[in-house]
């Protein structure tokens, strides 16, 4: 059973601070990473995608991938509270590029 | 930009009722998928399709659940029976043979 884990939170940061969040997965054969903001009651939005391992950047969003800890990170720089969200981890290991979901992490942004 | 479209938006119907959930993909695309998200829970991968047939399943899609792409543009998922369990948001997704999958907005079920 391949497992993506994530902390539920809620995790809490002032307005312009630096949020992180953390996801691990289960599965080696796994290939490609995203990072998925989803607002109360709506759909999954994708932020970042991430194949190799080390950082990927695009604008205030980070992605960082470590193949050998099985570890996928995303940093927000300069928090704003329309960040405040759920972050849902993804992984896409097989064929059919489904996707294999954390329960996703709830951020809350305060001003 | 084209984006995956999804109705209703919200269906209510009663336990052992037939439901049809309707996607409009985006059209270039050629991987179709159904997930399912319980109110507080992950997002789950039901069934992906491709080339007009169903590429996997999961142990979720059972004989209740089928997906049929009825025209050139429509993508639906059936539940025969729906269940109490069964109430959930639903989301179609679809990508263009790449790693990117594009949600649709979902429809919630409440099955009562």
């Amino acid at each position: 059973q391949k497992e993506v884990e994530q902390n539920s939170g809620p995790l809490s940061v002032p307005e312009g601070a630096i949020a992180s969040l953390n996801c691990t997965y289960s599965d080696r054969g796994s290939q490609s990473f995203f990072w998925y903001r989803q607002y109360s009651g709506k759909s999954p939005e994708l932020i970042m995608s991430i194949y190799s391992n080390g950082d990927k950047e695009d604008g205030r969003f980070t992605a960082q991938l470590n193949k050998a800890s099985q570890y996928v990170s995303l940093l927000i720089r300069d928090s704003q509270p329309s960040d405040s969200a759920t972050y849902l981890c993804a992984v896409n290991g097989g064929s059919n590029y489904k996707l294999t979901f954390g329960k996703g992490t709830l951020l809350t942004v305060n001003p | 930009e084209p984006e995956v479209t999804q109705t209703p938006s919200h269906q209510v119907t009663q336990m052992g009722q037939e439901v049809i959930l309707r996607c409009v993909p985006i059209s270039n695309h050629l991987y179709f998928y159904w997930y399912r998200q319980i109110l507080g829970q992950k997002v789950e991968f039901l069934v992906s399709f491709y080339n007009n047939e169903i590429s996997e399943k999961s142990e979720i899609f059972d004989d209740q659940f089928s997906v049929e792409r009825p025209d050139g543009s429509n993508f639906t998922l059936k539940i025969r029976s729906t269940k109490l369990e069964d109430s959930a948001m639903y989301f179609c997704a679809s990508n263009p043979s790449t790693d990117t999958q594009y949600f649709g907005p979902g429809t919630r079920l409440t099955v009562l």
